[in-house]
């Protein structure tokens, strides 16, 4: 498995403001992930961020609004930029660390708690 | 579109008895197959992986797949009031794109 840390845990926003949220994992990975999970849901995948390329986004996300960097092997950033109070959600982000004999496993960070009024 | 099912629940079963969560899925050429626990306010917590049919064991936890039927489950013996939480199925390939499909989850209440 992978020991993962977002940060900010949770935060409270204004609408038409911009938060970036961080995560750090504790080893090198090739595929982070960022999700969305709003609140009674399931999880919704934002988009892949990959290192030294632009992140890969699924339909439904645009980087204008989640813009995303990937800096190196063990650290990302979401933005969540102009938010509204639709953006309230939990953003997860998450690693592929598999082992021998195992594949497309994926461990979770902690997870941060936005509210936007 | 690719599609995983679970029954939204609760599913209610007493302390010491088995608990059994199922889950179906569309994409015929999936490949790997994941539990997750998920207690209230917390991140899903990766617990069972299942890549081959038949079924696997660890510990309490059971999984079982059924390629065939495109069908997967979790059964989870001796429950106890703990295992208490959202259990999401998701469903993978394995292309290089490494994403997985979650399903909507299954609340698990264990009564003492």
């Amino acid at each position: 498995s992978a020991v993962i840390s977002q940060k900010p845990s949770r935060d409270i926003c204004q609408r038409g403001t911009s938060l970036t949220i961080q995560c750090q994992v504790d080893s090198q990975v090739t595929m982070m992930f960022w999700y969305r999970q709003q609140p009674g849901q399931s999880l919704t995948l934002i988009a892949t961020a990959n290192q030294g390329s632009e992140a890969t986004y699924e339909s439904g996300f645009v980087i204008d609004k989640f813009p995303i960097s990937r800096p190196n092997l063990t650290f990302s950033t979401l933005t969540v930029s102009n938010m509204s109070p639709e953006d309230s959600s939990i953003y997860l982000c998450s690693v592929e660390k598999g082992t021998s004999g195992t594949y497309n496993e994926q461990f979770f960070g902690p997870g941060t708690r936005l509210t936007v009024l | 579109q690719k599609e995983v099912e679970q029954n939204s629940g609760p599913l209610s079963v007493p302390e010491g008895a088995i608990a059994s969560l199922n889950c179906t899925y569309s994409d015929r050429v999936s490949q790997s197959f994941f539990w997750y626990r998920q207690y209230s306010g917390k991140s899903p917590e990766l617990i069972m992986s299942i890549y081959s049919n038949g079924d696997k064991e660890d510990g309490r936890f059971t999984a079982q797949l059924n390629k065939a039927s495109q069908y997967v489950s979790l059964l989870i013996r001796d429950s106890q009031p703990s295992d208490s939480a959202t259990y999401l199925c998701a469903v993978g390939g394995m292309d290089s794109s490494y994403k997985l499909i979650f399903g909507s989850g299954t609340r698990l209440l264990v009564r003492p």
